[in-house]
């Protein structure tokens, strides 16, 4: 079974601060690893796709990725109170993708 | 821009009703999806398919059918609607080759009283 491991939160960030957020997952041969960011009542959308050991840097937004751990992390520096929603880690299980069930952070003014 | 339209944002069913959710893309991509989203269980896989009249089953079909007669188009069917289908479903869309992204439509609420 093919799965995403992610701390539901829900995390508490001052504004300003550096929120991190953990994902594990299980199958060592996929190659693609994804952060999307869904506000309250909105549909899911990219913010971070990240292919290869090390890190990716995006404004804000850092993804981090360690194979031989199976582990993905998400930093988001100078936290906003407009980062406030839930982030889902997936990663691509063949032609679909395999979703955790989401972080869901809280930055507070 | 991607884009991904779902028919309906919100819809209230009886139980027993043939419920239809409609997708359409305008990207001309192949793959297309059905999620379902609910509280503590994340987004759970209902169908995919990867070509026009082409389907597969994800992790929870049970309940589900799916049509796609033209590449844009791909359509969820709930022959005969149950409370406990009673979610957020999540049509989504991506190239068959390259690293798989995601693109969503807005999303479709359904009631089932």
């Amino acid at each position: 079974q093919k799965e995403v491991e992610q701390n539901s939160g829900p995390l508490s960030v001052p504004e300003g601060a550096i929120a991190s957020l953990n994902c594990t997952y299980s199958d060592r041969g996929s190659q693609s690893f994804f952060w999307y960011r869904q506000y309250s009542g909105k549909s899911p959308e990219l913010i971070m796709s990240i292919y290869s050991n090390g890190d990716k840097e995006d404004g804000r937004f850092t993804a981090q990725l360690n194979k031989a751990s199976q582990y993905v992390s998400l930093l988001i520096r100078d936290s906003q109170p407009s980062d406030s929603a839930t982030y889902l880690c997936a990663f691509r299980g063949g032609t679909a993708l395999i979703f955790g069930k989401g972080t869901t952070l809280s930055v507070s003014s | 821009d991607v884009k991904v339209t779902q028919s309906s944002r919100y819809l209230v069913k009886r139980t027993g009703e043939k419920v239809f959710l409609e997708c359409v893309q305008d990207m001309d991509h192949e793959n297309m999806f059905w999620y379902r989203q609910d509280p503590g269980l994340g987004l759970r896989l209902i169908y995919f398919s990867y070509d026009v009249k082409m389907k597969e089953k994800g992790d929870i079909p049970e309940g589900y059918s799916v049509s796609r007669e033209k590449k844009e188009r791909f359509s969820l069917i709930l022959e005969s609607a149950s409370t406990n289908q009673t979610s957020m479903y999540l049509c989504a869309s991506s190239l068959p080759r390259g690293p798989g992204e995601l693109f969503f439509g807005e999303g479709s609420r359904l009631t089932v009283l």
